[in-house]
């Protein structure tokens, strides 16, 4: 079974454009949820989307948003980037949510100069 | 009251020793208690998890202790091998499925061969 999947591995932006980050989720998982890494904040949770609908939202501005297609693909956009975004993103996939194992995806590291 | 304190920073441990991090959290909602473990340049991976009606948990080398009353919860890695030396990270969550997850800001392990 292929596991989960994220495009691209690496990416460079500048201050004030915007970023979409793609996932694909393990076949069978419905739910897809969204981190981001950094050295000084660690693992934080972004969100988390099942059959197509926002569940959960964590503490980030509205610049940061997401989708979930029929297929359970997710993208993640963040608009009018700033230096602090530049962090690894991972994507990770369930069956039914986050209380039971999440298989994570290796990660998109975002750099914005 | 949504944070999870995780303790040491970093871990030095001699191969074969046992290598103990810890984790406290405030909100006594949280039913669901997994750990991590990720190696550089990956994601993470689900290691063991825990639920409130239980105190212990094993698998093979790992085991998760758990105590309700303090709102604490720890891992125990016994004959720790340099292969072992990865980063691990704590976690809570609370409720139904579709709930967040917090997680700890992580320990970087590493053992002496």
């Amino acid at each position: 079974k292929a596991g989960v999947t994220q495009t691209p591995r690496y990416l460079i932006k500048t201050r004030g454009q915007q970023v979409t980050l793609s996932c694909s989720p393990i076949s069978g998982h419905r739910s897809v949820s969204w981190y981001q890494q950094t050295p000084g904040q660690g693992l934080q949770f972004l969100f988390e989307y099942f059959s197509e609908t926002q569940r959960n939202k964590g503490n980030f501005p509205g610049r940061f948003s997401g989708r979930q297609f029929s297929n359970s693909r997710s993208e993640m956009n963040v608009s009018t980037l700033e230096l602090g975004d530049s962090a690894l993103y991972l994507c990770a996939s369930s069956l039914q949510g986050v209380q039971e194992t999440q298989y994570f995806g290796p990660g998109t590291r975002l750099l914005v100069l | 009251q949504q944070q999870v304190k995780q303790s040491p920073q970093s871990l030095i441990v001699q191969k074969g020793g046992i290598s103990i991090i810890n984790c406290a959290y405030e909100n006594t909602a949280f039913d669901y208690f997994p750990w991590y473990q990720q190696f550089p340049g990956k994601g993470p991976a689900l290691l063991i998890a825990i639920r409130p009606d239980v105190s212990e948990k094993k698998e093979g080398r790992f085991t998760i202790s758990f105590n309700k009353s303090a709102k604490q919860f720890s891992l125990h890695i016994m004959d720790s091998q340099p292969g072992d030396s990865a980063t691990y990270f704590c976690a809570a969550s609370k409720g139904n499925r579709d709930d967040k997850i917090i997680f700890g800001k992580g320990t970087r392990l590493h053992i002496l061969p």
